[in-house]
């Protein structure tokens, strides 16, 4: 079955410490997107990619890190320096162009927890 | 920039009643319009998009949604709800040949017996 995964679950980590979330998919798309949600907040973009090494920045992206060495992976490092990482985090992915426009996939989240 | 509300942050409906979530933007040009579904604890699923054409556009789980761009909205219905509708709805606005999303903050939807 083609789709998006996230690992792990639940994730809880010490103040201080950077931690990473792992995305794949297998869906063969060009792009894909970190975002954070907080309740009332809605989805906010950290990061988006739409080739392999390049990614650009979304609307929250300070404290924040990824990488995308390959199509199918987009890990995201939340860093020691993000103020308030204690989030849900959805990893989804895309085609470009075309009737696929904007229709994203996403994954099952990671729910961060920083004590 | 474009923007998307969605002025209800929680509405509660009876199990059989219609339901109507809002949705408002805020875009220049015709924007591509989408609304997602998610339950508790999970990702986000596509219920339906508008692109052009026809402004009345159906999607899976028997919603529908109507593009009016008089009133630059985007509204989501159906006309009778079932308890396992009861999740946390999302409209979201692209641009042409771009392909991030910009959210809304959503609407939280319960049902009552």
């Amino acid at each position: 079955d083609g789709g998006i995964t996230q690992s792990p679950k639940y994730l809880f980590r010490k103040e201080g410490q950077n931690v990473t979330l792992s995305c794949e998919q297998n869906l063969n798309h060009d792009a894909m997107y970190w975002y954070r949600q907080d309740p009332g907040q809605g989805l906010r973009l950290i990061y988006y990619s739409q080739i392999v090494n390049d990614f650009q920045k979304g609307d929250i992206a300070e404290g924040y890190s990824v990488s995308r060495e390959k199509k199918e992976s987009f890990p995201l490092t939340v860093t020691s320096a993000q103020k308030n990482p204690t989030a849900f985090y959805l990893c989804a992915s895309s085609m470009i162009g075309g009737w696929g426009q904007g229709e994203q996939y996403f994954g099952p989240g990671t729910r961060l927890t920083v004590t | 920039a474009q923007s998307v509300t969605q002025p209800d942050i929680h509405i509660t409906v009876s199990e059989g009643a219609s339901l109507e979530l809002r949705c408002n933007y805020s875009y220049g040009a015709t924007p591509y319009l989408f609304w997602y579904v998610q339950s508790p604890g999970q990702g986000l699923q596509l219920l339906l998009k508008y692109f052009s054409g026809d402004t009345l556009v159906q999607g899976i789980k028997g919603f529908e949604a109507e593009f009016k761009r008089s009133q630059s909205s985007f509204n989501l219905r159906k006309p009778s709800v079932h308890w396992s509708d009861a999740a946390e709805y999302f409209c979201a606005v692209a641009s042409f040949g771009n392909e991030k999303l910009t959210f809304g903050t959503g609407t939280r939807l319960t049902i009552i017996p």
